[in-house]
């Protein structure tokens, strides 16, 4: 059974700080993981898909890493504003049967 | 291009009753999953339709159901309703399944 875990729970920056979000799953057998990101009662914003043959991927001041081998993912924020306050949630999709997984969520404040 | 549109937003039901919430995806979407996301257990998955089959589904009672019609559009129904159903249902989209979702704003369900 794929597990998902994201650390930490919640974080909080001053503006203009580069910094990083993990997430670990079980099953090393993914077709893709996804970042999200969550505001407040609202739906989820697709940020970014790593296909599990590929490293990395970039979208502006995102970038988001994937080691299949090691069961981790990193999504990097480089000089953070407070409109990136949110809550960020990976899924991972297991190739098996097409499940996708979600973390529980890193809660980001950042402080102007 | 539109996005995923989910109805009704808001909705508050009693005990015993049945709720049935409705989707519709990007448009050229074949694929709609839906989700519950609650406080206690984050994002659960709960089906998946693709051409009008269900294609892989959660481990949820029988009370949760759903189909999707020849234009793709989808709705989920939760019959006998319990308090614990009280949650945000999302709704997501994807061309074919495997490749980056897209999520609704979520309807908001209170089971009173």
């Amino acid at each position: 059974k794929q597990e998902v875990t994201q650390i930490p729970a919640a974080l909080s920056v001053p503006e203009g700080e580069n910094l990083v979000l993990n997430c670990s799953f079980t099953d090393s057998a993914i077709y893709n993981l996804q970042w999200f990101r969550q505001d407040p009662g609202k739906g989820l914003t697709s940020l970014l898909l790593i296909q599990s043959s590929q490293r990395e991927q970039t979208s502006g001041r995102l970038n988001a890493s994937l080691d299949k081998s090691s069961g981790r993912s990193t999504l990097y924020i480089a000089a953070s504003q407070p409109g990136d306050s949110a809550t960020y949630l990976c899924a991972a999709r297991k190739v098996d049967n097409n499940d996708m997984r979600f973390g529980a969520g890193t809660r980001l404040t950042v402080k102007p | 291009k539109a996005g995923v549109t989910q109805t009704p937003r808001y909705l508050i039901k009693t005990r015993g009753q049945q709720v049935t919430l409705s989707c519709s995806p990007i448009s050229g979407h074949r694929s709609v999953s839906w989700y519950q996301q609650t406080p206690g257990q984050g994002l659960q998955f709960l089906f998946e339709y693709f051409s009008e089959t269900q294609r892989n589904k959660g481990n949820f009672p029988g009370r949760f159901s759903g189909r999707q019609f020849s234009n793709s559009r989808s709705e989920m129904n939760v019959s006998t309703l319990e308090l614990g159903d009280s949650a945000l249902y999302l709704c997501a989209s994807s061309f074919q399944g495997r490749d980056t979702i897209y999520f609704g704003e979520g309807s908001w369900l209170t089971v009173v």
